[in-house]
């Protein structure tokens, strides 16, 4: 019964590859994010969706993309991964941020390596 | 350019001390602030809210003040416990976008 998750919550790999993190909410929200953690701690918003449309997009390379299959999910893939990707990423949701709820419910995070 | 502020790192206090942690502000257009508190190998979890009409919100022991000709919040923990250990976030609503702060970290000595 847990309301956001992520999968995985650890991912190694090597340099150039590709790779995808999944997240899935049960609390029937309409809006969900993905932030990166970095090294200094800094939560910092990548992405947000409201009703699987994208709301917002930070300055993120274009290798990150974003997909929303349906509102319960957004799922975050990443191609040619570098080092400086290494970090921790969440996936969050909200009832509806153009309502102006504003409370986000995060996921475990999953802590990506990049060797 | 951090739009929001913690300036400590991290806080150490005696178990049913306060615990205040300090959080400051840039954009006065900012129209709503959250904390969150995050444990080790968690994401964050949502503790308490105000909005920016507002100057004090209070949800048993926690309670935040907004100073909004200063730009500063703070968010107060009566009594402290040990289990309130954690890193704790600030956080501010531009529009659609969350900003955070870097956390400061706050440990409740027994």
């Amino acid at each position: 019964d847990t309301a956001v998750s992520q999968t995985p919550k650890y991912l190694v790999t090597q340099m150039g590859n590709d790779k995808s993190i999944k997240c899935e909410q049960n609390l029937g929200h309409d809006t969900m994010y993905w932030y990166k953690q970095d090294s200094k701690k800094f939560l910092k918003i990548m992405f947000s969706y409201n009703n699987k449309e994208l709301i917002i997009n930070e300055t993120v390379p274009n290798r990150f993309s974003p997909k929303s299959p349906d509102k319960a999910h957004l799922n975050l893939h990443i191609n040619s991964l570098e080092l400086g990707d290494s970090a921790v990423y969440f996936c969050a949701s909200s009832q509806d941020i153009l309502a102006g709820t504003y409370e986000q419910y995060f996921g475990p995070g999953t802590r990506l390596t990049v060797t | 350019d951090q739009q929001v502020k913690q300036n400590s790192p991290s806080l150490s206090v005696q178990e049913g001390r306060i615990s205040i942690l300090n959080c400051d502000y840039t954009n006065s257009m900012f129209d709503y602030f959250l904390w969150y508190k995050k444990y080790p190998a968690e994401g964050p979890t949502f503790l308490i809210s105000i909005s920016s009409i507002k100057d004090k919100n209070e949800d048993g022991r926690f309670t935040v003040f907004l100073n909004k000709s200063a730009k500063h919040l703070s968010l107060h923990i009566v009594p402290s416990q040990p289990g309130d250990s954690a890193v704790y976030f600030c956080a501010a609503i531009l529009y659609d976008k969350v900003i955070f702060g870097p956390g400061t970290s706050l440990s409740v000595i027994p």
